[in-house]
């Protein structure tokens, strides 16, 4: 079945640690995003990806990396720059830039310890 | 500045009944609005969309109504069902510009048997 995959599913960050979730996809899209849930507020765009080896800053970016080495993949590293990194992080695919609909993956809960 | 709001944070309505969900938007060069259903601890998934050259947009259960005069949208679901219960988040774009998907806040849908 052609879908994302987003691991871990729960993870938990130390205070000045830098962690990394992981986002695969086999449908074959070009475009990737990351999104970030807070409770009561709407998804928010971190990055995203047109294409391999390029990717945008999205709405809030401070705190965050992405690299996008292979057109499956688009990994999201939260570094110890972001101070509230509590939330839950979606990631996403299209099969062009902005296309007609976003194909989310389930999502990971990061917590801070 | 929310581009995109969903002013009621949640709405609860009996089985069988209708529920209505709105979203009004700020930005008049959105031209392409949809509507996302998220589970808890899930992806959000595509539900239904809309251009703006067009008002009402029908699938199955679900009617999205666009006033672009009021910069109103709704998402009507004749009959609710309890699986229906879920997060609705509507989003909007604007494909003269980046294209960008904005979001906005979500509304809790709880239908009651």
């Amino acid at each position: 079945d052609g879908g994302i995959t987003q691991s871990p599913k729960y993870l938990f960050r130390k205070e000045g640690q830098n962690v990394t979730l992981s986002c695969e996809q086999n449908l074959n899209h070009d475009a990737m995003y990351w999104y970030r849930q807070d409770p009561g507020q709407g998804l928010r765009l971190i990055y995203y990806s047109q294409i391999v080896n390029d990717f945008q800053k999205g709405d809030i970016a401070e705190g965050y990396s992405v690299s996008r080495e292979k057109k499956e993949s688009f990994p999201l590293t939260v570094t110890s720059a972001q101070k509230n990194p509590t939330a839950f992080y979606l990631c996403a695919s299209s099969i062009d830039t902005w296309g007609e609909k976003l194909f989310f993956g389930s999502g990971t809960q990061l917590s801070v310890l | 500045d929310q581009q995109v709001k969903q002013n009621s944070p949640s709405l609860s309505v009996q089985e069988g009944r209708i529920s209505i969900l709105n979203c009004d938007y700020t930005n008049s060069m959105f031209d392409y609005f949809l509507w996302y259903k998220k589970y808890p601890a899930e992806g959000p998934t595509f539900l239904i969309s809309i251009s703006s050259i067009k008002d009402k947009n029908e699938d199955g259960r679900f009617t999205v109504f666009l006033n672009k005069s009021a910069k109103h949208l709704s998402l009507h679901i004749v009959p609710s069902q309890p699986g229906d219960s879920a997060v609705y988040f509507c989003a909007a774009s604007a494909s003269g510009n980046t294209g960008k998907l904005i979001f906005g806040q979500g509304t809790t849908l709880q239908v009651k048997p």
